[in-house]
């Protein structure tokens, strides 16, 4: 089957560091993404990974190791503004170009 | 860059009646897009695939006949919820996927919220 896991909740302090984890385990793999939620909008598209390893863009930071089936977002200097649920994917395999999406993790920064 | 659009953003009908939502890439070709709901404190659930010149695929348990899907031109998906009721309310979001990107990157719409009274 298909399985996405990432915590629930979290909460950080405002400019502090928070790791997102995000475990999977598909039957295909065509690259990880992030996308972050805020309350009533859609999600934003943050960053993919496709190769292991990290990739960083300004405050944000995501890591992949594939053969672990594991990811993480790295949110650096953490605003207040930065409150939002952070959906994990995994691109499903064959032609369907699907992504398989976690429940999400919802992170509030605290002042 | 990748932006998509949708509309309208909220409507309210009665139930009985048929809305339409309209989804939109305004600077890049999308050979597929996606429909999506979702309920408050959940996560994105996805109904259905639209391909661009072909029937779209919809998931397990999303009724094709009650969401009826049109993508008609590279940039443009419809969503066309018929006979709508009081437990079709909810987010509706599409994304669009760029044709020319190998990796499966998908752009959000606004979304819709939609109410049936």
């Amino acid at each position: 089957g298909q399985n996405i896991d990432q915590p629930t909740e979290m909460t950080a302090t405002e400019g502090a560091i928070v790791q997102i984890n995000c475990t999977y385990q598909t039957s295909g793999f065509n690259g990880l993404f992030w996308y972050q939620q805020h309350a009533g909008e859609a999600p934003t598209f943050l960053s993919y990974n496709v190769l292991d390893g990290l990739e960083e863009k300004g405050r944000f930071s995501s890591f992949l190791s594939r053969s672990k089936g594991y990811s993480y977002l790295l949110l650096k200097e953490l605003q207040m503004k930065d409150s939002a649920s952070y959906l994990c994917a995994v691109g499903d395999a064959g032609n369907n170009r699907k992504l398989i999406w976690g429940l999400g993790t919802s992170l509030a920064v605290n002042p | 860059g990748a932006v998509v659009s949708q509309h309208p953003s909220r409507v309210i009908c009665k139930s009985g009646t048929s809305v339409k939502i309209e989804c939109r890439s305004l600077d890049f070709q999308a050979t597929t897009m996606f429909w999506y709901r979702q309920f408050p404190k959940q996560s994105l659930m996805l109904m259905a695939t639209s391909n661009e010149g072909s029937k779209a695929t919809y998931e397990q348990g999303v009724e094709k006949d009650k969401f009826l899907i049109n993508h008609a031109s590279l940039t443009l998906s419809t969503l066309t919820v018929t006979s709508a009721h009081p437990e079709d309310s909810s987010f509706y979001i599409c994304s669009a996927q760029p044709t020319d990107r190998v990796i499966y990157e998908q752009y959000f719409g606004p979304g819709t919220r939609l109410t049936v009274t």
